[in-house]
C-alpha cells in the first residue's frame, strides 16, 4: 500500500520554468517529509526536507510547501535547468514506523534547453 | 559529511548462486540500516530494517531466507541474495539512519544486480 501518493508521474518544462511536484499522505503520524533527487544508476540524494511545524522551507532553488490540514506537500524548483532533469521522490517517515522512509512513486522531470 | 560506501556497484551472477552486497558507514556509526529494492522506473521499496546486533525486520512479502541481512557492527551491514533468480535482478540500495542527526539518512550509491 502506497502511503505517500505523488503526482505527476512525469513532467516536461522549459529551462527557467518552475516545475511543481505534489505529494499527499494519510498517516498523520508522519513528521518528516524529505524530497530526493535520483539520477539513473545512482542512489537518491537529499534535496530538502521539512517538518510539519512549518509551512514553507527554501534552500537555494528548491522550495517545499507544506499544508498540514490537507496532508499535502509539494516541491517547487525555481529557474529550472537541464541539469535538473532527474527523477524526484517525495517521502515521509515517523518514529512509529521505525523511521523507515515511505517513498512516493516518483516524478520523472525533463527540463528542455 | 556522512558517507555510506556500497559495494559492488554492479554485479552479474548466474542463477542459483549467492551474491553479497556490503554497505559501510565511513565516518559515523549506523545503528540502523534500511535496505531498499528498486525496479526500473519504479520507486524504492523497503525490504528490511536492520539494527546493529539484532535480527533484521523484514517487510511483508520479502523472503527472509532469501535475502539475508547481517548488521554485525555499527559500520557494516550486508545483504546476501541467496539462490538468485532472474526475477531478483534489481537495483539494491542501503540507507543508514543517524538519530544523532535528527532524521539524518545517508544512502549508498546502489548495487545493480543482474542474474543470468
Amino acid at each position: 500500500q502506497q502511503q505517500v501518493k505523488q503526482s505527476p508521474q512525469s513532467l516536461i518544462v522549459q529551462k527557467g520554468g518552475i516545475p511543481i511536484i505534489n505529494c499527499a499522505y494519510e498517516n498523520t503520524a508522519f513528521d518528516y517529509f524529505p524530497w530526493y533527487q535520483q539520477f539513473p544508476g545512482k542512489g537518491p540524494a537529499l534535496l530538502i526536507a521539512i517538518r510539519p511545524d512549518v509551512s514553507e522551507k527554501k534552500e537555494g532553488r528548491f522550495t517545499i510547501s507544506f499544508n498540514k490540514s490537507a496532508k499535502q506537500f509539494s516541491l517547487h524548483i525555481m529557474d529550472s535547468q537541464p541539469g535538473d532533469s532527474a527523477t524526484y521522490f517525495c517521502a515521509a517517515s515517523t518514529e512509529n514506523s521505525g523511521y523507515a522512509l515511505n517513498f512516493g512513486k516518483g516524478t520523472s522531470l525533463l527540463v528542455t534547453p | 559529511g556522512a558517507v555510506v560506501s556500497q559495494h559492488p556497484s554492479w554485479v552479474i551472477c548466474k542463477s542459483g548462486t549467492s551474491v553479497k552486497i556490503e554497505c559501510r558507514s565511513l565516518d559515523f556509526q549506523a545503528t540502523t540500516m534500511f535496505w531498499y529494492r528498486q525496479f526500473p522506473k519504479q520507486s524504492l521499496m523497503l525490504m528490511a530494517t536492520s539494527n546493529e546486533g539484532s535480527k533484521a525486520t523484514y517487510e511483508q512479502g520479502v523472503e527472509k531466507d532469501k535475502f539475508l541481512i547481517n548488521h554485525a557492527s555499527l559500520t557494516l551491514s550486508t545483504l546476501t541474495v541467496t539462490s538468485a533468480h532472474p526475477e531478483d535482478s534489481s537495483f539494491y540500495i542501503c540507507s543508514a539512519y543517524r538519530p544523532d542527526r535528527g532524521y539524518g539518512y545517508t544512502f549508498g550509491s546502489g548495487t545493480r544486480l543482474t542474474v543470468v
